[in-house]
Order: structure tokens, then sequence, then C-alpha cells
């Protein structure tokens, strides 16, 4: 597609219940990064993949945080037993081989648990 | 882990001033970028700078990279309403992931 699409745009789900959020990026990018951003931050890493090599989990806060990516398309990011501190957007990011043309963001997912 | 400071955090002017956001980091970088970001968007690429002592200019912004490669600054010349946004600069280091900084929250009014 033309840019990095994300869905759900928007998500309310309730404390302790499971969501999965989708990243569709640009096709032929063979990089692939969540952030989060609470609100008023910047933002924080939590997974990167690259190719079919092992994913950068590093920034992932917990394993209730977990992510696959199939080959080089879409990526889906799993909250599970959800807590009111997970509330924040998520942005996804995709970026081509040679980083220096930097990285494309999706407009996020704004996650709310209440 | 590599850390990006910017400053200042919050910045409210009047259209025509002009402002500098610094980006600094006890860490060497191997290329470091700028982004805006507007409520409800995610960031959006300005520039891109990879070598010490560069300078990059587009239209009424100026981007400089440091000799040594920790920091950064970006200076605005006469701002414009439409400049106002949250801008990120975010490097690319020993790691394969874009370490963000702070972020530095620009307003423009008339």
């Amino acid at each position: 597609g033309a840019g990095v699409s994300q869905s759900p745009s928007n998500k309310v789900t309730e404390k302790g219940k499971d969501v999965e959020l989708r990243c569709d990026p640009i096709s032929g990018h063979t990089a692939l990064y969540w952030y989060r951003q609470r609100l008023g931050q910047g933002l924080e890493f939590l997974i990167y993949f690259q190719g079919n090599s092992a994913p950068d989990k590093s920034g992932l806060p917990s394993d209730r945080f977990s992510a696959e990516r199939t080959g080089e398309s879409v990526s889906t990011l799993t909250i599970q037993r959800t807590q009111q501190e997970d509330s924040a957007v998520y942005l996804c990011a995709s970026s081509p081989v040679n980083r220096a043309y930097g990285y494309t963001f999706g407009s996020g997912t704004r996650l709310t648990v209440v | 882990t590599q850390l990006l400071e910017q400053s200042p955090q919050f910045l409210s002017i009047q259209e025509g001033e002009n402002l500098t956001v610094y980006c600094n980091s006890s860490s060497v970088f191997s290329s470091l970028q700028w982004y805006r970001q507007e409520p409800g968007e995610g960031p959006v690429l300005l520039v891109t700078v990879v070598t010490g002592g560069e300078v990059k200019k587009l239209k009424r912004l100026t981007f400089q990279f440091g000799d040594a490669r920790k920091d950064s600054s970006l200076h605005i010349t006469a701002a414009q309403p439409g400049d106002t946004g949250l801008y990120l600069c975010a490097g690319t280091g020993t790691a394969s992931k874009l370490t963000f900084g702070t972020g530095t929250r620009l307003q423009v009014t008339l």
C-alpha cells in the first residue's frame, strides 16, 4: 500500500481482556517496528523485525506483550490481560533496508483500558 | 542504553520568532533523524543527517549534526503556526533500532 496501515484506530477494552493490534507495512519494507507512546510522551521502543532474522524483543515491557510478523508483511502486537497502564497509542513503522530513508509511521492505535 | 535528551521540553513562541531545539547524547550515532508529529498522527520524517558536522537546510528549517555525532540541533527561522507540533530526534547506533529523543513540544501562536 501507499502507507503504513494500522487497525483498529481506536480500541477500548476492559481490564484483564486480551487485545490484538494489527500493522500493514509498506510493501517491500523489510523492517518493521512497534513503539508505544503515552500521552504527552516520546516514543518507547517495543520490538523490531528485520526480514527473517530473530526479532529484537528487548523493549517489550512484560511477558504479557508479544508480537508476530509473517515474512515481510503483516504484524500483530498482542497484549494479554490488559492493565490500565497499557493505555497508550501504539505506533507501527516500517523502513527499507537502508534506514537512511527513515521510518514511515502509521497513525497508530489508541488503546484505552478501563 | 543509548539515550537522547531534547531541550527544551516545551516551547511557546509567537509567529515570526526564531527558535532552536537541541538533541544531546553521550553516545555516538551513525545517523540521526528529525521527525515532526501532529496530534492523532504518527511522526513524519523531516531529515536524516549522517556525517559529523553536516548541515542540512529545508526551507526555514536548518539541521546540524555535531562533529562527534553525539548531538544535533534544529533551528527554525520565522516560525509559523503550521510549525506547531512535537519534534523528535532519533538516532541509529550500535543497535538496529531507532532510539527516539524525549521530544520538544512547539506551539506557535499568531
